[in-house]
């Protein structure tokens, strides 16, 4: 168990609806990253916040957003989904950036149909 | 911006036997590197990581890994390999940015192991 808690861990939509995927960083985590894992793309960063702050953003598409909430925990809202966005979304945590071990959180499987 | 390259897709390897994952980095100086593992249907573990020193480093499970410079290399070596191994290894590497500040790791496409008993 890394600590890091991402809800649902299945989502089956339809495509053009909105979804929104939940991250609760380990305890005292003040980074939470989002990567999206599929086939074809691999591993894809999307953003980073850091403490409420976005501070890096990766390949996040403009239909995709996320935030940081005053607890930590993190949200990414997907929206106007098509097929190719099904895929295994990663949220992991870390105290302080990459210098430190990122936690990953078990993935949420979204299937768009 | 960095990139990281695992050539080989999948590896096969008996149970007992020796294994090296190749990984290969470009950054325009030292990076951070590391190894992660990713089990099925679990989430991504960390191995080990580099960032300045001894160029190799020891990780949990019994895995290391060495930090060639010249070769722009961070391969993955375990002298003898469990049944339990089989699972997908991903090289990542990330820019020395420091405490909070904007960054990433970016990983490569992953060398997915196989082990045969």
């Amino acid at each position: 168990d890394s600590g890091v808690t991402q809800t649902p861990k299945h989502l089956i939509t339809a495509t053009g609806q909105r979804v929104t995927l939940r991250c609760s960083p380990r305890s005292g985590d003040l980074s939470v990253y989002w990567y999206q894992q599929s086939l074809d793309q691999g591993l894809q960063f999307l953003i980073q916040y850091y403490n409420g702050e976005e501070r890096a953003k990766g390949n996040i598409l403009e239909r995709f957003s996320a935030q940081q909430f005053p607890d930590l925990h993190s949200e990414l809202n997907l929206s106007s989904l098509e097929l190719g966005d099904s895929a295994l979304y990663f949220c992991a945590s870390s105290v302080a950036g990459v210098t430190g071990e990122l936690f990953f959180g078990e993935g949420s499987r979204l299937t768009v149909l | 911006a960095q990139s990281v390259t695992q050539p080989d897709i999948h590896i096969t390897v008996s149970e007992g036997a020796s294994l090296e994952l190749r990984c290969n980095y470009s950054y325009g100086a030292t990076p951070y590197l590391f190894w992660y593992v990713q089990s099925p249907g679990q989430g991504l573990q960390l191995l080990l990581k580099y960032f300045s020193g001894d160029t190799l480093v020891q990780g949990i499970k019994g895995f290391e890994a060495e930090f060639k410079r010249s070769q722009s290399s961070f391969n993955l070596r375990k002298p003898s390999v469990h049944w339990s191994d089989a699972a997908e290894y991903f090289c990542a590497v990330a820019a020395p940015i420091l405490t909070g500040g904007g960054n990433k790791l970016t990983f490569g496409t992953g060398t997915q192991l196989k082990v045969e008993l």
